[in-house]
């Protein structure tokens, strides 16, 4: 399977610790993208790189959360001090670095703070 | 600031009727417009987008301008078209930004 894909694929923490997602996007894409989806709504965006640069944060993206492309492949988006709110479904999308180019999802990481 | 709402949440169809998958949004220029699908425990996957003015899965979209709207057609429902939708937005070239701006989505429930 040549797709994006994301670790782990559902992840359960308790309230206040902290955990780490990882994507690996298609190998010739080098932007990537990061959003987040609650139930019953669409996907938020998070975060975007180009390579290695963060050259995007939604305000959703508060001091808890970091994400890193260190050297411009796969990507890790981590969450401090978890709280019930950042129940969500994680997804990552990937896409090539023409300005038209469509962006192909990943099957998302699921998270539930307990 | 952009947006895309999508007014229905549940779409029931029979089989073998035409279905439409509403979508407007709000932005203050040209953007690039997409229809999202994620069928039953399958990642989302783009459908279609409005610049390459194609037919897929028998699915078109047309994008009005001056109604702000990209809603999603298809004359012959399938059952096979179960699925949740999401109607999607993206700046334009060169604007600020690459993400997109996704609608709450559309649930599609296509009946025998």
């Amino acid at each position: 399977d040549t797709g994006v894909s994301q670790d782990p694929r559902h992840k359960i923490t308790k309230r206040g610790q902290n955990v780490t997602f990882r994507c690996d996007p298609i190998s010739e894409h080098n932007r990537l993208y990061w959003y987040r989806q609650t139930l019953g709504q669409g996907p938020e965006f998070l975060t975007y790189f180009q390579n290695e640069a963060q050259l995007e944060k939604s305000r959703l993206l508060s001091d808890r959360f970091s994400a890193e492309r260190p050297k411009g492949s796969f990507s890790t988006l981590e969450i401090q001090r978890t709280e019930q709110g950042d129940s969500a479904m994680y997804l990552c999308a990937s896409s090539r670095g023409r300005e038209t180019s469509s962006q192909y999802f990943g099957p998302g990481t699921r998270l539930l703070v307990l | 600031a952009q947006r895309v709402t999508q007014p229905e949440k549940l779409l029931s169809v029979f089989k073998g009727a035409p279905v439409e998958l509403k979508c407007n949004y709000s932005y203050s220029g040209s953007p690039e417009l997409f229809w999202y699908v994620q069928y039953s425990r399958q990642r989302l996957q783009l459908l279609l987008r409005h610049i390459s003015r194609e037919s897929i899965k028998g699915f078109t979209a047309d994008l009005n301008k001056g109604e702000t709207s990209f809603h999603l057609k298809k004359p012959f429902a399938q059952e096979e078209d179960s699925a949740m939708y999401y109607c999607a937005l993206k700046a334009p070239p060169k604007a600020a930004g690459n993400k997109l701006t996704f609608g709450g989505g559309t649930r599609v429930l296509v009946k025998p």
